[in-house]
């Protein structure tokens, strides 16, 4: 199985911050990486696929690059609707894996 | 639209079993892959399984293989997620979630609500 293993765990920002999240494959994906947002009660959201793409209706200050093992996620400056928790996940092979998710708190 | 509608929340015993269900609608049911995905309590995501609705070709997760069986009827554009045996450590929130029409390469594009379970005696 692809390991997916994102840093940080939890993070501490304030509106307007720029914010980064990484995510690491235990072997080359390509560009097969997809990030998703999921606040407090609700189902995940898919934000950014194939690395960089954005999905339909997500933002502009949402971003995606990387390919191979190393992956990028930013905010380029942070809302309130933004804190919540994020997740990486690789389609390249099954089973897919989720990263571990990063938590983005209100400092 | 496509929506993917999830059955409601259940409360079981230890070693009773439990069959859930996801409807698909808004799209070519049988065209796309539909997987599982478990979240514990305050826990990150963890993906179980996929099956395609036109052929019924199932992947599972080494993790959740032999614990959890995913069929899907196509006639009725309904996938489903059951267990034989719950134990106490299936207490989960369980989404269903639509892939590509083909089983690698394409993100998840549309999640079901979830459906909450809870297994206590």
């Amino acid at each position: 199985d692809i390991q997916m293993t994102q840093s940080p765990s939890s993070l501490s920002a304030s509106v307007g911050d720029r914010v980064t999240i990484t995510c690491r494959a235990s072997q080359s994906i390509s560009t097969y990486l997809n990030w998703y947002q999921q606040k407090p009660g609700k189902a995940p959201k898919l934000l950014i696929y194939a690395a960089s793409s954005l999905q339909s209706g997500v933002p502009s200050r949402f971003s995606g690059s990387g390919s191979g093992t190393d992956f990028t996620l930013t905010i380029s400056s942070l809302q309130p609707e933004d804190f919540a928790s994020y997740y990486c996940q690789q389609s390249y092979s099954t089973p897919w894996t989720f990263g571990q998710g990063t938590k983005v708190e209100i400092k | 639209e496509v929506q993917l509608v999830q059955s409601g929340a259940e409360v079981k015993k230890p070693g009773e079993s439990l069959k859930i269900s996801c409807k698909g609608s808004g799209y070519s049911f049988s065209s796309y892959w539909i997987g599982w995905v478990r979240q514990m309590p305050g826990k990150g995501l963890e993906w179980m399984g996929i099956i395609y609705p036109g052929d019924s070709d199932t992947r599972y997760s080494p993790s959740f293989q032999g614990q959890v069986t995913i069929s899907a009827d196509k006639s009725i554009s309904t996938a489903y997620l059951q267990w034989s045996s719950l134990k106490a450590s299936d207490t989960a929130i369980y989404y269903c979630a639509r892939g590509g029409s083909t089983v690698t390469y394409v993100p998840i594009d549309y999640w079901g609500q979830g459906t909450l379970v809870t297994v206590s005696s």
